[in-house]
């Protein structure tokens, strides 16, 4: 079975852009998870939801941060405009839920550079 | 105080010896703990779960908890240097129960 799929994988930007990141979660999982990976901040978890259907975003940092998932299987982060503090790693991650052991798999990441 | 607490290291370890790593957490009612191994420039990958106290084997690794102590623990044996990553604690919130709180990890050297 295929995991969890990240577009781009690699992404350069400059300061003011707008910055879209996808993810294909595992089909079947009911969760998905959008992380941020800093050395200074470690795994930040930005948002997550529930059969397509925000949970909690209380970890988006600010407004310039929104997440969709329009269908079961398609979630974006976008960034609009993106800061060089922006520059992390981002990663999804899909699970079927704590009452079904709460796993979370994760895709290889997107690697965001905003100059 | 952190939610989920390591040891940052590196923890240097000789291959085929023990390698042990340790994580405490502050939320007592947590259920679920989880180990992930991250290599350089990788995502982490989920290694072991463990849901109640005891021990838990698979291979040559083996997870240790202990709710009332708050820790949970990875032992790595006959650590070989495939295994040299960075190990990540992650544990269930209790204030939403889907949600993982990670640790900052610890970087596991196996020196040849």
């Amino acid at each position: 079975d295929a995991g969890v799929i990240q577009s781009p994988r690699h992404e350069v930007t400059e300061m003011g852009q707008e910055v879209t990141l996808r993810c294909k979660p595992i089909s079947g999982h009911d969760y998905l998870f959008w992380y941020r990976q800093t050395m200074m901040r470690g795994l930040e978890l930005l948002i997550y939801f529930n059969n397509n259907v925000p949970i909690d975003d209380s970890g988006m940092p600010e407004d310039r941060f929104s997440a969709k998932m329009p269908n079961a299987s398609f979630s974006t982060l976008k960034i609009q405009p993106s800061e060089p503090r922006d520059s992390a790693v981002y990663f999804c991650a899909s699970s079927l839920g704590q009452d079904r052991g709460g796993k979370q798999y994760f895709g290889p990441g997107t690697r965001l550079t905003v100059t | 105080q952190k939610e989920v607490e390591q040891n940052s290291g590196p923890l240097s370890v000789p291959e085929g010896a023990i390698a042990s790593l340790n994580c405490t957490y502050s939320d007592r009612g947590s259920q679920s703990f989880f180990w992930y191994r991250q290599y350089s420039g990788k995502s982490p990958e989920l290694i072991m779960s463990i849901y109640s106290n005891g021990d838990k084997e698979d291979g040559r690794f083996t997870a240790q908890l202990n709710k009332a102590s708050q820790y949970v623990s990875l032992l790595i044996r006959d650590s070989q240097p495939s295994d040299s990553a960075t190990y990540l604690c992650a544990v269930n919130s209790i204030q939403g129960a889907q949600k993982l709180v990670f640790g900052q990890g610890t970087r596991l050297t196996i020196n040849p």
